[in-house]
């Protein structure tokens, strides 16, 4: 059973380029989350999507930033005229059941690099 | 608002010694606590987490941790380290409350096992 898969792995951006960041849940899991890693600090929540959905956005900045998890492929963070502070780690996870089910595990996938150059 | 909080930044120990990584927590309610490691350019590992019930809650690798619902404690520990475990290890604290509530990480804690 394949874990959560993300890609690219590594990404590498000039100011002003658009970066998409892509996630593949695992199979079996309706629910996928989003957040960022900033150097030498945890992670930090940004969106809660289920399919076609998002349910909660509250950690994701409001302009620029944007995701979607369409009811078929995988879900997409997509980060529009990217500056240097938006490099971090991405990482998304996903698990079974939703919000009603706080006490599920979230599994993580690798993450993916940003780089703006 | 919820918080969580790794007071060390780093944590040393000698490979075959008990090691204990800490974690407290400031949340209104009872919380759910998970732990998670991550190796380098890798992402994050679950590893275990307390919901209910036995405050002495057993995962991946060896590790344990115990809830301390008076200290607001829920710190890992495991008998004998190895160098293996070296790697970043995070808490995390999730509300128990219907509808989606965030998971919220500790800035993590660097253990080195030393052989």
């Amino acid at each position: 059973n394949a874990g959560v898969m993300q890609n690219p792995r590594h990404l590498v951006r000039r100011r002003g380029q658009e970066a998409r960041l892509r996630c593949s849940p695992m199979k079996g899991h309706s629910h996928v989350y989003w957040y960022r890693q900033l150097p030498e600090e945890g992670l930090k929540f940004m969106v809660y999507l289920q399919k076609e959905n998002i349910i909660d956005e509250s950690g994701m900045p409001k302009e620029r930033f944007s995701a979607e998890f369409p009811k078929e492929g995988p879900s997409i963070l997509r980060i529009q005229q990217v500056v240097r502070g938006d490099s971090a780690a991405y990482f998304c996870a996903s698990s079974p059941r939703g919000a009603t089910h706080n006490q599920d595990t979230q599994y993580f996938g690798p993450g993916t690099r940003l780089t703006v150059l | 608002a919820q918080s969580v909080a790794q007071p060390e930044d780093q944590v040393n120990v000698a490979e075959g010694n008990p090691l204990t990584v800490k974690c407290t927590y400031s949340v209104s309610g009872n919380p759910y606590l998970f732990w998670y490691v991550q190796y380098p350019n890798r992402g994050l590992q679950f590893l275990l987490k307390y919901i209910t019930g036995d405050n002495l809650v057993k995962g991946s690798y060896g590790f344990e941790a115990e809830f301390n619902k008076s200290q607001t404690s829920f710190h890992l520990k495991k008998p004998s380290a190895l160098v293996s475990d070296s790697a970043l290890y995070f808490c995390a604290v999730r509300l128990p409350y219907s509808g989606n509530t965030p998971l919220v990480f500790g800035k993590g804690t660097r253990l080195s096992v030393i052989a």
